[in-house]
């Protein structure tokens, strides 16, 4: 059973640029949630895809958007990049789109903005 | 305004001893809660978690308590090993509407000293 992976661990970008960021689902999982982690602070919620859908979303401007693929994968994509864009980003993968199913995060993608 | 407060950036512990890890939260609508622990470079690993219906939950060294009134709940570790230095993060999810989500403290950094 594969775990949570994403890619690319390390990502330093200008300010104003676009990133993607790709995350693969543990096998048997339908269901992807992002979370940015600020130095210093707790993973926060960016939004949830369920079924290629979105399912949830936290508080996060419209230059945080995502996708999700047939085979549950996912990106993460921000445009018009800011310097308090940077931080940790967390991709977790459940069955199911409740918290309560239990989430296996990635390792995450570093982002430093620049 | 953070719904989940953890209120100690830091604990240290001897080997052997309890360690006691604290967790406050001000949403009513929080009914499921979970702890999670990171090390450095990897993403959050789900440790244990408690429904609001329970006062105590048990999982080998790790213990859970919740007291709904107080709006509080702890995480004893015992006894602690060196292993267990690591990041904790509380996070709670409520069980209706926005149950897709964890909503997270900003962690304690454990540090166990042999």
């Amino acid at each position: 059973e594969t775990g949570v992976t994403q890619s690319p661990t390390h990502l330093i970008k200008t300010r104003g640029q676009q990133v993607t960021l790709r995350c693969s689902s543990q096998s048997g999982h339908n269901t992807v949630s992002w979370y940015q982690q600020a130095l210093g602070q707790g993973p926060q919620f960016i939004f949830q895809y369920y079924r290629e859908e979105e399912n949830g979303r936290g508080n996060f401007p419209p230059r945080f958007s995502g996708l999700q693929f047939p085979n549950y994968s996912s990106e993460l994509n921000v445009n018009a990049l800011e310097l308090d864009d940077s931080a940790l980003y967390l991709c977790a993968s459940s069955w199911g789109g409740r918290a309560t199913y239990g989430y296996t995060f990635g390792s995450g993608t570093r982002l430093t903005v620049v | 305004d953070q719904q989940v407060k953890q209120n100690s950036p830091s604990l240290s512990v001897q080997e052997g001893r309890i360690s006691i890890l604290n967790c406050d939260y001000t949403n009513s609508m929080f009914d499921y809660f979970l702890w999670y622990k990171k090390y450095p470079a990897e993403g959050p690993t789900f440790l244990i978690s408690i429904s609001s219906i329970k006062d105590k939950n048990e999982d080998g060294r790790f213990t859970v308590f919740l007291n709904k009134s107080a709006k509080h709940l702890s995480l004893h570790i015992v006894p602690s090993q060196p292993g267990d230095s690591a990041v904790y993060f509380c996070a709670a999810s409520p069980s209706g509407a926005g149950s897709y989500q964890l909503t997270f403290g900003k962690g304690t950094k454990l540090s166990v000293i042999p």
